[in-house]
């Protein structure tokens, strides 16, 4: 079935500093990746969609200079945080369709925390 | 933006008992999708539906496609420990690529 990896699982950085996320479809070509933010005891919230190839298309509140978001392969995308606050802090997670699913397959989600 | 609603938020129930949970919409969707979610990790997908009235089951676990295409509940027989976690429903409206999620229902179950 469809893997989707995601790493690191986990990250602590000081506040300021940028942090890459990364997307990886391990046995499909993900053509439209989807980045979330959950909050503890919360749904999960898109911040954006990549298409590869394509600019992200990021949701109303989204600060697209801030989660800088990059698909440039039919296998990866890679999510920036760029100058984290700690209010940055949360769990982001991903998740990637391909041209023969129509299934959204999920990464194991990263923990976030800036300090 | 566009919300799907989910309930309930949360259960207790003892092991071995049913449970059922769905999820209601304004809107139409053409896919429904109940994922579970363990902490610290991402969602896994339990049961996809695609057709307005489907009814599919994985296991103990049973969902249907309400025939209005606005709804969708999610059975869980003979609940288990490992059933623990959080249930989220799915929807996708056609044209959308993005899937809209429900709030949640929160699992806890008493050996």
């Amino acid at each position: 079935g469809a893997v989707v990896s995601q790493h690191p699982s986990w990250v602590i950085c000081k506040s300021g500093t940028s942090v890459k996320i990364e997307c990886r479809s391990l046995d499909f070509q993900a053509t439209t990746m989807f980045w979330y933010r959950q909050f503890p005891k919360q749904s999960l919230m898109l911040m954006a969609t990549s298409n590869e190839g394509s600019k992200a298309t990021y949701e109303q509140g989204v600060e697209k200079d801030k989660f800088l978001i990059n698909h440039a392969s039919l296998t990866l995308s890679t999510l920036t945080v760029t100058s984290a606050h700690p209010e940055d802090s949360s769990f982001y997670i991903c998740s990637a369709t391909g041209t023969r699913s129509h299934g959204y397959t999920f990464g194991s989600g990263t923990r976030l925390t800036v300090v | 933006g566009q919300q799907l609603n989910q309930s309930p938020q949360s259960m207790f129930i003892q092991e071995g008992e049913d449970v059922s949970m769905n999820c209601t919409s304004s809107s139409i969707f053409n896919t429904w999708l109940w994922y579970k979610q363990d902490p610290g990790e991402g969602p896994v997908l339990l049961i996809a539906l695609y057709k307005a009235g489907e009814l599919t089951s994985n296991g103990r676990l049973t969902a249907q496609f309400g025939i209005t295409r606005k709804d969708s509940f999610l059975n869980i027989s003979a609940s288990i420990p490992s059933d623990v976690g959080i249930y989220f429903c799915a929807g996708h409206i056609q044209g959308a690529q993005k899937l809209v999620f429900g709030q949640g229902t929160r699992l806890t179950i008493n050996p």
